[in-house]
């Protein structure tokens, strides 16, 4: 069965650079959740979209954005890269709202 | 604030013996709870989750219970399997209307399960 696609997979950019990661939904998924892991670190919640309207916010930096279009797929934007951004970014989708939520493999993200 | 917490970041078991993790959630509007299992650079996968209007909830060699009154729940995996050893996260959900169903995740608990 298809799963959430992420890409890239792995990303290196200098500090103060722009970074933007994918994330494709399990087909007729319509609902796009952002995580982000640091070195040791629950994944923590960044943002949501459901029906390509943004759901809910975390812990999300004003540097980043994102957003769902209209094929359901979103992209993580993120500028003025720190190097505390460097961690493993995770896209995940459900149908709906409280129903089971599924990842993807994940966008390891390194800041130098 | 911890709203999920898996107090124990580690657990060792042998081979066919029972794993058990735990998880407590402070957060009495969590009426949704999932275990994930994760390894290394990969993304979490999905195990088996429980609603709360239950108190088990079993897949093969995956039991989770919950016990409202304690906020506390566990996963039980019977027999463990050295392919089980990985990291193991709980995670919650709020329902209720304006709810989106985002996920709170404990610290995660690494198992490992010796031949």
């Amino acid at each position: 069965a298809a799963g959430v696609i992420q890409s890239p997979r792995h990303l290196i950019k200098e500090k103060r650079e722009t970074a933007t990661l994918k994330c494709y939904p399990i087909p007729r998924h319509d609902t796009v959740y952002w995580y982000q892991q640091g070195p040791g670190q629950d994944p923590q919640f960044l943002i949501s979209f459901y029906e390509k309207m943004q759901s809910d916010k975390g812990s999300i930096p004003d540097r980043f954005s994102a957003q769902q279009f209209s094929d359901y797929h979103s992209e993580l934007n993120m500028s003025s890269l720190e190097l505390g951004d460097s961690a493993l970014y995770f896209c995940a989708s459900s149908l709906g709202s409280g129903n089971t939520i599924y990842f993807g493999e994940g966008s390891w993200l390194t800041v130098v | 604030d911890q709203q999920v917490k898996q107090n124990s970041p580690s657990l060792s078991v042998q081979e066919g013996r029972i794993s058990i993790l735990n998880c407590d959630y402070t957060n009495s509007m969590f009426d949704y709870f999932l275990w994930y299992k994760k390894y290394p650079a990969e993304g979490p996968t999905f195990l088996i989750s429980i609603s709360s209007i239950k108190d088990k909830n079993e897949d093969g060699r995956f039991t989770v219970f919950l016990n409202k009154s304690a906020k506390h729940l566990s996963l039980h995996i019977v027999p463990s399997q050295p392919g089980d050893s990985a990291v193991y996260f709980c995670a919650a959900s709020a329902g209720g209307s304006g709810n989106t169903g985002k996920l709170i995740f404990g610290q995660g608990t690494t198992l490992q399960v010796k031949p």
